[in-house]
Order: structure tokens, then sequence, then C-alpha cells
């Protein structure tokens, strides 16, 4: 079993507020990516991280923020969270190879008020 | 483009066999992953393939044609807990694209 962990799991929450997602691997892992899921569609990329004070912003527009200053951890921040913000949001972490998977937290289920 | 198509859902019985299609078109490709998702749950790995060919694990097994853009995933003696969503992602260069999974039904 992968061990990468997010918090929280669900949160509802009012428009306007800022939220920050956490995301933290245990094994090593250089590589760690941001996803959005919506109900039966594609995982979209969001953000991605090669290493320590690496970030990328992946194909789908998003405003939100990450940081990568610790390995093992990649939290992504909403500044002024708005309701079409709501979604499923998934943490991924790999190691670099082509053939190497991607492993997923349990994901945070957002709903904004 | 890049495009990933994957039948929506499938239904099969308890015990029978189900193959779950998934065509592709990519500039650079680098690898095909087949990923199991429960609802509500995050997706676990299943399969790699990056050759010509059929990879067995057990009672799945995952078969890759490059020069068609073509991939499946074999499930053999289904049972209830394989009722889930079965994700494509190919690698593309060094981005991975994903489809929008197929919603299998396991029926008794």
């Amino acid at each position: 079993e992968a061990d990468i962990y997010q918090t929280p799991r669900y949160l509802v929450i009012g428009t306007g507020k800022k939220i920050t997602l956490e995301c933290s691997q245990t094994m090593g892992h250089d590589k760690m990516y941001w996803y959005q899921q919506d109900p039966g569609m594609e995982l979209h990329l969001i953000h991605y991280s090669y290493g320590v004070n690496s970030t990328e912003k992946g194909d789908l527009s998003s405003e939100s923020t990450v940081s990568r200053i610790r390995t093992e951890h990649f939290p992504l921040t909403l500044e002024s969270a708005r309701p079409s913000h709501t979604s499923q949001y998934l943490c991924a972490s790999g190691l670099t190879g082509s053939n190497q998977p991607q492993h997923f937290g349990d994901g945070t289920r957002l709903s904004i008020l | 483009g890049q495009n990933i198509d994957q039948p929506t859902e499938m239904t099969a019985t308890e015990g029978a066999i189900v193959q779950i299609n998934c065509t592709y078109q990519t500039s650079g490709f680098n690898g095909l992953f087949w990923y199991q998702q429960h609802a509500g749950e995050a997706p676990t790995f299943l399969s790699y393939n990056v050759l010509d060919g059929l990879e067995e694990k057990g009672r799945f097994s995952s078969f890759l044609s490059r020069s068609k853009g073509y991939s499946y995933l074999l499930l053999k003696e289904l049972q209830m807990k394989d009722s889930a969503s079965y994700l494509c992602a190919v690698r593309d260069y060094w981005k991975l694209i994903w489809g929008a999974g197929t919603k299998l039904i396991i029926k008794p």
C-alpha cells in the first residue's frame, strides 16, 4: 500500500474563505501531483512538482497555488474559495521514470457554499 | 492532439470474463497504465504496458497494440468487489493523459 495522506477528507465551507488542502507522502518520492476530478470525468492535472522548490501549473487553469518546501509535503491553497471550486482533489506521488506509476491519496471532497 | 476513449459503462456477471477497451491518440507514446477506482476512493495502480503484447497479473491481464493505439484490460473470474471504474492513462512524453474511466457493474 502507498503511504500518501490527504487531509481533510471532506470540507464544506463558505465562499471567500482561504483553504489549504494537505498532502504528505512517506515514500521519498520526488514527483508529486494535484488532480481535480468531477464525478464520472477524467482526472485533470492542476499542479505538479519534480522536487523541492519546483512547482509547475498543469493543464487545467486553476486559481490555486502550491508549495514544495519539503520532499514529503505538497499543500494546495485556495486564497478565496468559490462555488466553482467544488470538486474532488486528489494528490499523487511517484518516482522518476516513465514506467513508474503514480500513487494516490484518498482525496479531499470540497464543497463551497 | 491527445485523446483517450473508453466505454462509459459496462455490465458483467459474477464469475464471467470482461474486456474493457481503451483507444488513444498521442504524439509521444511512452507507456499505458490501467488503474482501478472504487466509488469515493483513490485510483489504485493495476498494470503498465509499454511494449506490444499481453501482460498477465493474476485475474487481470492488459494488452497493448501501439500500431493500433489500442489497449484492453481483461478481468477473469469476476467478483462483486471488482465493481469499480477502470481508468486508462497514457504517458505522452512526460505527461500522463487520463481517460474518463469505464464504470463496471457486476451482477450476481
